[in-house]
C-alpha cells in the first residue's frame, strides 16, 4: 500500500523555469492538499481539492496552479519559478468529514525545490 | 481570528524522563483536534486524535494528548521519552462549522531526547 506517491523527490531549477510536481494517493480519498513547508513557518496551504472536479485557493496560491486529474492524482504546476518557491512541497490526502471520516491527513514524502 | 498555538518553538528532555508537548487552540464549536510527528526528511505521520468522549486519548508509539475544553489546550504527553522520539511535532484542528472544514495548523514544535 503505497498511501500518498510524490515525484519528483528532488529538483533544481532556474528561475523562470517552469515544472509540475505530481501526486497520486490510492486510498480513495475525495480530498487532496499541496502544501509548503519553510523553516520556521510551518505548514502553509497553497491549493486544496475538496473532491474530484474542484479546487479552491489556501493561504498561499500566488505563483502556483493545480489540476485535479482524477481522483487519484492532483498536480502542482509553477509556470515562472521563483526562488522564493525554494521550499519542501508535500501533497496530502483524505476523507472529507463528516461523512464517516475524521478527516485526518495523509501524507506524502515531500519534493525538495531549490529555485537558483 | 482561528489559530492554533505551539507556544514553544523546542521542547528538551532527558531520555526516560515524561515529556509534554503544549498546544492551545482559539477555533469555536467543537473542533477536531490532531497530532503529527515528522521525522527528519520525511512526510508527517498521523499520532493520534480527539473528536469527543474521554479526554485523555491514546495514539501511535506510546504518546497520548489530553484534551482540556475550558483552557482550549490539546497537549501531547508521554511517560517516558526515548531518543527516537526527537522529532517535529505539529497540532492541528479542524474547524467543523460551515462546511468547510478547514484545518488550522500550528507552527512546530522541534522534540530533543537526550541520552
Amino acid at each position: 500500500n503505497a498511501g500518498v506517491t510524490q515525484t519528483p523527490k528532488f529538483q533544481v531549477l532556474k528561475t523562470g523555469q517552469s515544472m509540475t510536481l505530481q501526486c497520486a494517493q490510492d486510498m480513495n480519498h475525495n480530498s487532496m492538499y499541496w502544501y509548503r513547508q519553510d523553516p520556521g513557518m510551518g505548514l502553509r496551504l497553497i491549493y486544496y481539492s475538496a473532491s474530484e472536479g474542484t479546487t479552491d485557493k489556501g493561504e498561499v496560491p500566488n505563483g502556483y496552479n493545480v489540476s485535479r486529474l482524477n481522483k487519484r492524482e492532483f498536480s502542482l504546476r509553477l509556470e515562472s519559478a521563483a526562488p522564493s518557491q525554494t521550499s519542501v512541497y508535500f501533497c496530502a490526502s483524505s476523507e472529507r468529514p463528516p461523512s464517516g471520516s475524521t478527516g485526518e491527513l495523509f501524507f506524502g514524502e515531500g519534493s525538495r525545490l531549490t529555485v537558483l | 481570528a482561528q489559530s492554533v498555538a505551539q507556544p514553544e518553538d523546542q521542547v528538551n528532555v532527558a531520555e526516560g524522563n515524561p515529556l509534554t508537548v503544549k498546544c492551545t487552540y482559539s477555533v469555536s464549536g467543537n473542533p477536531y483536534l490532531f497530532w503529527y510527528v515528522q521525522y527528519p526528511n520525511r512526510g508527517l505521520q498521523f499520532l493520534l486524535k480527539y473528536i469527543t468522549g474521554d479526554n485523555l486519548v491514546k495514539g501511535s508509539y506510546g504518546f497520548e494528548a489530553e484534551f482540556n475544553k475550558s483552557q482550549t489546550s490539546f497537549h501531547l504527553k508521554k511517560p517516558s521519552a526515548l531518543v527516537s522520539d526527537s522529532a517535529l511535532y505539529f497540532c492541528a484542528v479542524r474547524d467543523m462549522r460551515g462546511g468547510n472544514y478547514q484545518l488550522i495548523w500550528g507552527a512546530g514544535t522541534k522534540l530533543i531526547i537526550k541520552p
